[in-house]
């Protein structure tokens, strides 16, 4: 199998403070790995792409200083939502990609729900 | 540019009954297509995807989709509904061309297989 894991599943923080979301590719390398946020009823937004090793790319709109991005491994990508207010209130999620595999599926992580008080 | 429609917000079917999920896309070169479904509170679990060959493509949980060109659609259907299977359902396309690694989900349609 592909698993993806995400930790931690739920995290309710203050205004003002950073959280940090781990996201762990756990039976496969991943060289590259997503990150996601969803809000209520609505599709996956993407925020970044993160490669292995290098700087993450980010979508437009997304505040790179805010939301930050680490790579370390081909089994661990991080994001820290750093001065988190109650707007960044979501459902994070990470995707990673099998690099080896022929059309380029992402397994995905169970989310994490992030609520900023 | 690509980009991916799922026209139907929510699909009811009796349980027993088949079940369709539509989806339609738009890229500049050749396809690749994904299902996925995603439970409450949860990740996203693969489904299906479609590369190249044989148009109808199978995959998880009984599921299928036919990949039409000339329709530029990828519906997601399943003979016979289970209660289980109700859930949120992800359409998504990566283009082929330009070697960009995004891809891009539709909004989602709600399945809800009724007992």
């Amino acid at each position: 199998g592909a698993v993806v894991s995400q930790h931690p599943s739920r995290v309710i923080c203050k205004s003002g403070t950073s959280v940090k979301i781990e996201c762990r590719s756990l039976d496969f390398q991943a060289t590259t790995m997503f990150w996601y946020r969803q809000f209520p009823k609505q599709s996956l937004m993407l925020m970044a792409t993160s490669n292995e090793g290098s700087k993450a790319t980010y979508e437009q709109g997304v505040e790179k200083d805010k939301f930050l991005i680490n790579h370390a491994s081909l089994t661990l990508s991080t994001l820290t939502v750093t001065s988190a207010h109650p707007e960044d209130s979501s459902f994070y999620i990470c995707s990673a990609k099998k690099e080896a595999l022929a059309g380029d599926t992402q397994y995905f992580g169970p989310g994490t729900r992030l609520t900023v008080l | 540019a690509q980009s991916v429609a799922q026209p139907e917000d929510q699909v009811n079917v009796a349980e027993g009954n088949p079940l369709t999920v539509k989806c339609t896309y738009s890229v500049s070169g050749n396809p690749y297509l994904f299902w996925y479904v995603q439970y409450p509170n949860r990740g996203l679990q693969f489904l299906l995807k479609y590369i190249t060959g044989d148009n109808l493509v199978k995959g998880s949980y009984g599921f299928e989709a036919e990949f039409n060109k000339s329709q530029t659609s990828f519906h997601l259907k399943k003979p016979s509904a289970l209660v289980s299977d109700s859930a949120l359902y992800f359409c998504a396309v990566r283009d082929m061309a330009g070697g960009y690694q995004k891809v891009t989900f539709g909004t989602g349609t709600k399945l809800q297989v009724i007992p």
